[in-house]
Formats: C-alpha cells, sequence, structure tokens
C-alpha cells in the first residue's frame, strides 16, 4: 500500500521567513496530495491540495509544488507569521478509488516573533 | 459553512467495554470515513463507507470495530471490547465526490480507555 514519508519533524523559522516541508510516497497511482494544518487539539483543516496533472499551486502565502517523476511534493509557506504555528500533514490518495487518505508523519512548524 | 459534527468529545471507558462514537458528515456528503490518531502520531485511516456499506478498511479495523449509519444523518463507530491501545483520538471525515471534493473533518472524539 501507499506509503508516505515527511520531513522535518519539526522546523523553527523567524516570523518572516519561510517554511519548506516535504513529502514523497511510494504508490505512483497516486493522483491527489492535500495539505492539513493542525492545531493543538483540534482537527485537520485542509489548507491546500495539488492534483497529479497539476506542478505547482498557488494560494496566498502558500504554494505546493509536485514531481511526478520523483514522486515528491513540497509545501512552502512564505512570510511566516507566529499562526502559522501548528502541525502540518501531507497526504496521498488515489482518486476515484475510494480516496483514503495516507499521511506523512507530520511536521511541528514553530515560527518565532 | 457545513461543518463535520462529532460527540462526545471525549469519551472515557473502562477496558473491555463497548463505545459508539457518533458523527454527523456534511449534509450532501455520501462518502465517510473514520480515523484516528494516538497521540503525538500521525493520522490513520480505519474505514470507508459509501452507499451504506464498507468501502475499504485498514488492517487496524479488525472483528473489535464496526460502522453503521443508522439514519440519514448519523454515521457511527463502534468499538466492541475496548483495549487499551484503542486510546486515540478518532476523527470523522466526509466527501461529497471523490473527483473533485476534499475530506472534511470534524473535531474528533478523544477515547481514553482505562
Amino acid at each position: 500500500g501507499e506509503n508516505v514519508e515527511q520531513h522535518p519533524s519539526t522546523l523553527s523559522v523567524q516570523e518572516g521567513d519561510s517554511a519548506v516541508i516535504k513529502c514523497t510516497y511510494s504508490d505512483s497511482a497516486s493522483n491527489y496530495f492535500p495539505w492539513y494544518k493542525q492545531e493543538l487539539g483540534k482537527r485537520p483543516q485542509l489548507i491546500i491540495d495539488i492534483r497529479s496533472n497539476v506542478g505547482e499551486k498557488k494560494d496566498q502565502r502558500i504554494a505546493v509544488t509536485l514531481n511526478k517523476t520523483a514522486k515528491h511534493f513540497s509545501l512552502h509557506i512564505t512570510e511566516t507569521q507566529p499562526e502559522d504555528s501548528a502541525v502540518y500533514f501531507c497526504a496521498a490518495s488515489i482518486r476515484a478509488a475510494g480516496n483514503k487518505l495516507t499521511f506523512g508523519g507530520g511536521t511541528r512548524v514553530l515560527v518565532k516573533p | 459553512e457545513p461543518e463535520v459534527t462529532q460527540t462526545p468529545s471525549h469519551q472515557v471507558t473502562q477496558m473491555g467495554q463497548e463505545v459508539i462514537l457518533r458523527c454527523v458528515p456534511i449534509s450532501n456528503h455520501l462518502y465517510f470515513y473514520w480515523y484516528r490518531q494516538i497521540l503525538g502520531q500521525k493520522v490513520e485511516f480505519l474505514v470507508s463507507f459509501y452507499n451504506n456499506e464498507i468501502s475499504e478498511k485498514s488492517e487496524i479495523f479488525d472483528d473489535q470495530f464496526s460502522v453503521e449509519r443508522p439514519d440519514g444523518s448519523n454515521f457511527t463507530l463502534k468499538i466492541r471490547s475496548t483495549k487499551l491501545e484503542d486510546s486515540a483520538m478518532y476523527f470523522c471525515a466526509s466527501t461529497g465526490s471523490l473527483s473533485n471534493q476534499p475530506q472534511h473533518f470534524g473535531d474528533g472524539t478523544r477515547l481514553s480507555i482505562l
């Protein structure tokens, strides 16, 4: 089955700097890659997603890139703010095949003011 | 914005007892999921449900687990005889379409087995 690896496990950045989180997946059939942000004790909230027919997607300060050949995708947060502090999870799934999400191990991001 | 709602928010149960976790998916959604997250670990898939039957289940979802959609709005997860290792946060999720809609998660139920 699918396996998703996520790095780093923790990331500390200065406010205003950029943060980059990387994930790799194993199943070449995976075609949908969402990113979730989870604050302490709360639900995972979708922040951005990308489909395999797209190489890059951007939403304000957040961008995701996908390299299908290498089977990796990355989350980029620019101009980080203290409220970006949270745990971020990448995930992979096969659309139109039940769509179960396989999550990475998570990255704890701390933005220092 | 419509939300997935889960009850209770926290459930404390003695080992060996049965628990039922409840979820109300977003009203026009058709696909339902349960995930669990052991403290400090990643979110793990348990089961997906569509058209009143299980679509897929993970190795975690053994005979102690069952899911049901008893009416048009609720989606439940039952653990028949709880074990200490069942202690986790359980998230329900739903989506309206497999092709172009994301999964929306509820706030979760924290299950503590004593």
